[in-house]
């Protein structure tokens, strides 16, 4: 079963707008990292944030943590049509820093409309 | 660097035939996986290897899927026979334990599909 669970499936926005994805998780983790993938494309590493932070910063991107809730969220600001992907959360239960232990939620696929 | 090689990146075959798909992981990354994608069960990790050494396959569907890591530059993932159920996006990755990120690296996908 997936660790990571997406929410929304899809989210459609315009150009300029925030986008929040959520993802929530059933065990504990040691950390959670955030990918993208293009259509036709691999998945790309967006940011990590380990259990013992909050929130997070990166660019236009910014994550938070919840780990009483099992819960973090991926924000976009201003997005452009550029960023239209699909976003995968994945959650480590690992305490090696090797990613051996990734867990792939179902994704979320932005659609940013011009 | 180049990143993560893969090949083919689309490879159309008819059921019962042999099927093997290359990677070529980033020089210097000590761990590799083979990932599934496909829309009903999204992604699956099939099997990883630390330094060339297989340590996990229990994601590895059934016995005509078989990987192989013959050194640290190179890894086979190979379909015997194939069926059409194993239609599906391949993927490679690779990471480095000494990144302290657990951050993995694709490539860009080997597209199955078997007729």
């Amino acid at each position: 079963s997936q660790q990571g669970e997406e929410d929304p499936q899809a989210l459609s926005i315009q150009e300029g707008e925030n986008a929040t994805m959520n993802c929530s998780y059933k065990t504990s983790i040691n950390n959670l990292q955030w990918y993208r993938q293009n259509s036709g494309r691999g998945l790309v590493h967006l940011i990590l944030i380990r259990s013992n932070e909050r929130e997070k910063h990166s660019g236009r991107l910014r994550v938070t943590l919840d780990t009483s809730k099992k819960s973090s969220s991926l924000l976009i600001t201003a997005s452009r049509a550029a960023d239209t992907a699909s976003y995968f959360c994945a959650t480590d239960s690992s305490w090696e820093t090797s990613g051996s232990r990734l867990t792939f939620g179902e994704g979320t696929q932005l659609t940013v409309n011009p | 660097d180049a990143g993560v090689i893969q090949s083919p990146r689309h490879e159309v075959t008819e059921m019962g035939q042999e099927v093997t798909l290359r990677c070529k992981p980033i020089s210097g990354h000590d761990y590799l996986f083979w990932y599934r994608q496909t829309m009903m069960r999204g992604l699956e990790l099939l099997i990883y290897f630390n330094n060339n050494v297989p340590i996990d396959d229990s994601g590895m569907p059934e016995d005509r899927f078989s990987a192989k890591m013959p050194n640290a530059s190179f890894s086979t993932l190979k379909i015997q026979p194939s069926e059409p159920r194993d239609s599906a996006v391949y993927f490679c990755a690779s990471s480095w334990r000494g990144s302290n990120t657990g951050e993995l690296f694709f490539g860009e996908g080997s597209r199955l599909t078997v007729l």
